[in-house]
């Protein structure tokens, strides 16, 4: 599965959008980019996940690049329940590969 | 989405002995579940997959005899933790895998707090 690289941390006002970036350059054609965050102390929750066309759904959207090798998650209204880490997953492939967690960004909401 | 639970939450056992985590997917099935381990401030590491009815398959450097997966139903997964000792404290947490090929997903639990003292 390819690499990604995320910031390590970035901070967002509540009620602004969050705009989390991720570059994964070495993609390949068929696997997928997903994105989980974990709030401290629990479990990842999944968010979203797509391959090369733009993905909204109740919790964000998810918009890719033409050539595929960036993405980035929206979050439209921040909230301070949104404060986790973001993990950028690049999955795919033949069969069924797993989720290889990198360190994330750590998204900090402030009121 | 999916709903995974994890039973216990936490659990603080003595040296040496062994504790059992549960992993159930409440509202689909899941022939295939993973376990993860995560240290204090790292990412999560996987640390095998459990497939129903067959045999896990572990990461390397992972003792199978030491972490024993079985995963007898298409809803549940236990892990023990077999002769706990202090370095094997940590966050563990499962997921359980939805739908097939490339585009499947995985759903995590809540984690389980163990503690060995």
């Amino acid at each position: 599965d390819a690499k990604t690289t995320q910031p390590p941390s970035m901070d967002c006002a509540e009620g602004r959008a969050a705009n989390l970036p991720c570059n994964h350059s070495t993609i390949s054609g068929n696997e997928y980019v997903y994105w989980y965050r974990q709030i401290h102390s629990q479990g990842p929750q999944y968010i979203i996940h797509g391959l090369k066309n733009n993905e909204t759904n109740e919790m964000a959207s998810l918009i890719i690049t033409e050539d595929r090798k960036s993405s980035t998650l929206i979050l439209p209204h921040a909230t301070l329940r949104d404060t986790a880490v973001y993990y950028c997953i690049v999955r795919g492939g033949s069969g069924y590969s797993t989720l290889t967690f990198g360190k994330g960004t750590m998204l900090l909401v402030s009121p | 989405g999916a709903v995974v639970s994890q039973h216990p939450s936490r659990v603080i056992c003595k040296s040496g002995t062994s504790v059992k985590i549960e992993c159930r997917s409440l509202d689909f099935q899941a022939t295939t579940m993973f376990w993860y381990r995560q240290f204090p401030k790292q990412s999560l590491m996987l640390m095998a997959t459990s497939n129903e009815g067959s045999k896990a398959t572990y990461e390397q450097g992972v003792e199978k005899d030491k972490f024993l997966i079985n995963h007898a139903s298409l809803t549940l997964s236990t892990l023990t933790v077999t002769s706990a000792h202090p370095e094997d404290s940590s966050f563990y947490i499962c997921s359980a895998r939805i739908g097939s090929g490339n585009t499947d997903t995985q759903y995590f639990g809540p984690g389980t707090r163990l503690t060995v003292l």
